[in-house]
């Protein structure tokens, strides 16, 4: 298996550009996380789905945040409008739940994002 | 809000020397998991930890949770260069939560 493929891996925009991060679960896992990763705030959970599913989304930052699964196999995270302060390192994850847990997480390489 | 808190921030030690990291939280979970992070890297999942257990091994990682004192301990014999990361841990509350700790930054010295 290939593991978690997020695109594009690096992505510098202009402030007020909208952003599409891409990612591709592990086939057969159902469960998927978004993640942001900065200096000041570590690594916060945004949303995650389950059966493709928006479960819990109390971590997006704002309205200008969305998140979407269509399928088993791709979602996506849509900033509009970008703004400096959303530079960061975003990670996908997915996992295969079982007994009620979701388990262990697989992560993606990241998406280097950069906001000018 | 539940949150795992790791400490130290930072440790620095000689290879072949142990590392140990610990991680305390603030209210009940199902499980508890320890997640390597290279520089530049996605996180990668070294052990999980369930409530009703105590201990747990993987090769050079040692593990221990305690629930009473919400808190986890995790042990690397041995080190090595390799090893130099970012260590979180990671909380599972019973499916309403998923948080992970700002983590501890090991550099290990050849």
């Amino acid at each position: 298996d290939a593991g978690v493929i997020q695109s594009p891996r690096h992505e510098v925009t202009e402030m007020g550009q909208e952003v599409t991060l891409r990612c591709k679960p592990i086939s057969g896992h159902d469960y998927l996380f978004w993640y942001r990763q900065t200096m000041m705030r570590g690594l916060e959970l945004l949303i995650y789905f389950n059966n493709n599913v928006p479960i819990d989304d109390s971590g997006m930052p704002e309205d200008r945040f969305s998140a979407k699964m269509p399928n088993a196999s791709f979602s996506t995270l849509k900033i509009q409008p970008s703004e400096p302060r959303d530079s960061a390192v975003y990670f996908c994850a997915s996992s295969l739940a079982s007994q009620g847990d979701r388990e262990t997480q697989y992560f993606g390489p990241g998406t280097r994002l950069l906001v000018l | 809000s539940q949150q795992g808190e790791e400490d130290p921030q930072a440790l620095s030690i000689q290879e072949g020397e142990n590392a140990t990291m610990n991680c305390s939280y603030k209210t009940s979970i199902n499980n508890l998991q320890w997640y390597r992070q290279n520089s530049g890297r996605g996180l990668v999942h070294l052990i999980l930890i369930r409530s009703n257990e105590r201990e747990k091994h993987s090769g050079r990682l040692r593990v221990t949770l305690d629930t009473s004192k919400k808190s986890s301990s995790l042990l690397i014999t041995a080190s090595r260069a390799a090893d130099t990361a970012s260590y979180f841990c990671a909380t599972d509350n019973y499916g309403q939560n998923f948080v992970f700790g700002p983590g501890t930054r090991l550099s290990v010295l050849p």
